[in-house]
């Protein structure tokens, strides 16, 4: 089946410092999604990447979706504390028979010291 | 946000005990979910409803049993848990599991801490 994994699971940066999560599907994605979910709260949509090559950006937040449709990234440029969270990618895919589904990878937790 | 509410917001309960979670969505959607979210596996889908019909159940004791009356409401009714059933757990809401072109963009509700004692 669909399997969605990401690295790093834990990141741990100075303030200022940038910051990158990956992720890679074992099969080709119809787009993928990316989360936040802030400590103690439940993961908010952030984006969702469609077109392959896509890159889209939110103020220091970067997204690119592989030409593959395999593969995609977060970049974020100079951490602030707010930025603490964990982020998920999810990647909608094909189960499957007639079956799409949303699979999460296991979220990258970074953490940032002010 | 208030799209997806949960309720009870926390709960302890006895491994006798039975208890029921209840999700509600206001947004018109036609896929539920119900996740669990503890230490040590982060993000775990349980359970999916595709236009109140079951079309995932991910290998789930039977100690947890979901059910879906209608688009709007997700119930997971739990009995006889353990204590590593410990954990948050989430409901989600979509458009609809259609097809390729549907996104499936999830809108998560606040969840439920559970705790087992």
């Amino acid at each position: 089946g669909q399997q969605v994994m990401q690295i790093p699971q834990y990141q741990h940066v100075q303030e200022g410092e940038d910051f990158t999560t990956y992720c890679n599907s074992s099969t080709t994605l119809s787009n993928i999604q990316w989360y936040k979910q802030r400590p103690g709260g439940h993961p908010v949509f952030l984006i969702q990447l469609v077109k392959s090559g896509e890159v889209k950006k939110q103020k220091r937040l970067t997204f690119q979706f592989g030409e593959a449709k395999k593969n995609s990234s977060l970049h974020i440029t100079a951490t602030q504390t707010t930025d603490v969270g964990t982020y998920f990618c999810a990647g909608y895919g094909w189960s499957g028979g007639s079956n799409y589904k949303l699979t999460f990878g296991k979220g990258t937790l970074l953490t940032v010291n002010p | 946000e208030t799209g997806v509410t949960q309720t009870p917001r926390h709960l302890v309960m006895g491994m006798t005990n039975k208890k029921s979670l209840k999700c509600e969505q206001h947004l018109g959607h036609n896929a539920m979910y119900w996740y669990k979210q503890s230490a040590k596996k982060p993000l775990e889908l349980m359970f999916v409803y595709n236009f109140k019909e079951q079309t995932e159940n991910n290998s789930v004791p039977s100690r947890f049993s979901p059910e879906c009356p209608n688009s709007s409401h997700l119930f997971l009714h739990l009995h006889t848990l353990q204590p590593e059933d410990s954990a948050l757990y989430l409901c989600a809401s979509s458009q609809a599991l259609v097809s390729d072109r549907s996104t499936d963009t999830q809108y998560f509700g606040p969840g439920t801490r559970l705790t087992v004692l």
